[in-house]
């Protein structure tokens, strides 16, 4: 089993739409988690830190399900720079990835 | 935040060869990252780079392949070593600063 899984979509949305999508991890014991964003071509860069409690930045909204070893992301109002790979990345000890989410928002 | 420089930022090499990937990094710093993605696939980690010892590699990869060398808190070079296709790939460094991780551009490596 991967240690971190996410949905691959694409997901392919018009702008000012919601999307919202999943990851979940397998070890129980992680520490940190974080949603990365990568362009194409380019390095990932980190989008915001995964806190228990959920948090908000902007448009984006991350919750974290420690029972159910989850982690969403939601975008609202979708804008087209909002096209992107994003990553869902776990801390135990080291950082663990999933292979990505991928989102195109459409005029 | 940390500012990475990694070259080349691209290469096509013959199978067999070798490829030195070098990382410089605006800050001193204890650990350096080398991670593989490979096409629609997830960051994996090859090797941590520790200044003064040896890198502690991941299962799965092995030092004669990936020798990596760490002279100092800013820079490290990873060697992809008798290259195969199957070593087509981004490899990327990485360091971590207050909790945050931070990449290079990348290399993106085309064996042929």
């Amino acid at each position: 089993r991967k240690e971190v899984e996410q949905d691959p979509g694409p997901f392919n949305v018009p702008e000012g739409a919601t999307v919202a999508f999943n990851c979940t991890y397998s070890n129980s014991a992680s520490q940190s988690f974080f949603w990365y964003r990568q362009d194409c071509r380019k390095e990932p860069k980190l989008l915001m830190s995964v806190y228990s409690s959920g948090n908000e930045d902007g448009r984006f909204t991350a919750q974290l399900n420690r029972a159910s070893q989850y982690i969403s992301l939601l975008i609202r109002d979708s804008k087209l720079s909002d096209s992107a790979t994003y990553l869902c990345v776990v801390k135990h000890y080291k950082l663990s990835f999933g292979a990505g989410t991928t989102v195109t928002v459409r005029a | 935040s940390a500012v990475i420089s990694q070259k080349p930022s691209r290469d096509i090499c013959q199978r067999g060869t070798s490829l030195t990937i070098q990382c410089q990094v605006d800050s001193q710093v204890t650990m350096m990252f080398w991670y593989r993605q490979q096409p629609g696939q997830s960051l994996t980690l090859i090797a941590t780079a520790n200044q003064g010892s040896e890198a502690t590699y991941e299962s799965g990869f092995v030092i004669d392949k990936f020798p990596i060398s760490r002279p100092n808190l800013t820079f490290s070079t990873l060697t992809v070593s008798n290259m195969s296709p199957e070593d087509s790939s981004i490899y990327l460094c990485s360091v971590d600063l207050n909790t945050e991780a931070f990449f290079g551009q990348g290399t993106r490596l085309t064996v042929v």
